[in-house]
């Protein structure tokens, strides 16, 4: 079975600019979270979207933004980018979302996000 | 609200040492436990979970106990080997999507 996949890998932005990432999730995974890992901050929740609905989403600025496919694989867009938007940006899916206990979250490689 | 505090690291070992990475958590409720690895350019692994008090994850020879008492979730594995140099994260689920700790990276040298 095929992991998650994200892309780009990698990617260089301007301030200013707008970003899409794209992630696909496992087959049969209906739950795809983002979370963005940086070296002060750590790794932090983003948002997660389960059937096509953001089920929750962490304490980022509205600039922040995603959405969820019908086939499940979801987008997030990052606009007016800022220095400090780069990090590594990763994607996890799983069968039944965050709310269930012990479910497994299956992470992707992350895109890899410079902003200049 | 939910908080996971893991050991500051760098930490070298030398193959075939023991190692504990030390994790407490803070949570209302009863969270489910996990370490996740993440090796150099790559996205994060689950390495082991336990959900209730008193359960012991266990995979590739490393095990952690979930324990409510001292709210601890500390990874341990007998005899390390430099393929598992790589950032360790402890993290929790209770009632909101996941909280991770910094980070701990380990160095294994041969």
């Amino acid at each position: 079975k095929a992991g998650v996949t994200q892309t780009p890998r990698y990617l260089i932005k301007t301030r200013g600019q707008q970003v899409t990432l794209s992630c696909s999730p496992i087959s049969g995974h209906r739950s795809v979270s983002w979370y963005q890992q940086t070296p002060g901050q750590g790794l932090q929740f983003l948002f997660e979207y389960f059937s096509e609905t953001q089920r929750n989403k962490g304490n980022f600025p509205g600039r922040f933004s995603g959405r969820q496919f019908s086939n499940s694989r979801s987008e997030m867009n990052v606009s007016t980018l800022e220095l400090g938007d780069s990090a590594l940006y990763l994607c996890a899916s799983s069968l039944s979302g965050q709310r269930v206990g012990g479910n497994e979250q299956f992470f992707g490689p992350g895109t890899r996000l410079t902003v200049l | 609200g939910d908080s996971v505090t893991q050991m500051e690291g760098p930490v070298t070992l030398s193959e075939e040492a023991f190692l504990t990475i030390n994790c407490t958590y803070t949570a209302t409720g009863y969270p489910s436990l996990f370490w996740y690895v993440q090796y150099p350019g790559e996205g994060l692994q689950l390495l082991l979970k336990a959900t209730k008090a008193d359960d012991k994850g266990s995979n590739k020879g490393f095990e952690a106990t979930y324990r409510k008492e001292t709210t601890s979730f500390h990874l341990e594995k007998g005899s390390v080997q430099v393929s598992d140099s790589a950032v360790y994260f402890c993290a929790l689920r209770g009632n909101t999507p996941l909280v991770f700790g910094k980070g701990t990276r380990l160095s294994v040298i041969a």
